[in-house]
């Protein structure tokens, strides 16, 4: 298996905060991604990276920011956090152009109240 | 815009063969990948077809017609543990790097 850990794993946080998730890879891929997962909507694209201090947009990516200083890690920040943020994130690394195959880290359970 | 569909729930039996459909509209398609979840996991890659024509790999297989913007996934000798949620996504051009584009997904359910 790929080398992802997503922390945390799990957090419960209040309207307006900041929240800031991290996804560490030691596969040394280029490219890194975040996705958020609801019931309805499979998986969205937020933002993503195609190399160090590059980065741009998903499909969803409103309300969102991200970066990327190192190439072993992404870390998206919700800066003032929504209840429509409520989600499963889900962090991808590929060695390609997203070619064949994508690999996903364990995801982030965020409930904001 | 693009788009992906397909069903969103099947169920099978233990041994029997399920075909899951994706019909997609997108704009610069390069090809359609297959993943499988399940529940409470991470997605894990399945299969790729760039080309028409049907993938082969053990158990699964995946098909794809680029004239009729559809594939579908083959999952033969059903087993329980192939209870999940497949999603197929579309590799799509999308700046410097090809994104994946995910249907809403198709959960499987396979009984005794």
């Amino acid at each position: 298996d790929a080398g992802i850990t997503q922390s945390p794993r799990h957090k419960v946080t209040e309207t307006g905060t900041p929240v800031t998730l991290r996804c560490h890879q030691t596969e040394n891929h280029r490219y890194m991604y975040w996705y958020r997962q609801d019931p309805g909507h499979g998986l969205r694209l937020i933002h993503y990276s195609y190399g160090v201090k590059d980065t741009d947009k998903g499909e969803v990516s409103d309300g969102y920011s991200v970066s990327r200083s190192k190439t072993e890690d992404f870390l998206l920040t919700l800066e003032s956090a929504t209840s429509s943020q409520t989600s499963v994130y889900f962090c991808a690394i590929s060695d390609s152009r997203g070619e064949n195959e994508q690999f996903f880290g364990p995801g982030t359970r965020l409930t904001v109240l | 815009g693009q788009s992906l569909e397909q069903p969103s729930e099947v169920t099978a039996v233990e041994g029997a063969i399920v075909q899951i459909n994706c019909t997609y509209q997108t704009s610069g398609f390069y090809g359609l990948s297959w993943y499988q979840q399940h529940d409470g996991g991470a997605p894990t890659f399945l299969s790729y077809n760039a080309l028409d024509g049907l993938e082969e790999t053990g158990r699964f297989s995946s098909f794809l017609s680029r004239s009729d913007s559809y594939g579908y996934l083959l999952l033969q000798e059903l087993q329980m543990k192939d209870s999940a949620s497949y999603f197929c996504a579309v590799r799509a051009y999308g700046g410097a790097t090809n994104k994946l584009i995910f249907g809403t997904g198709t959960l499987l359910a396979v009984q005794p």
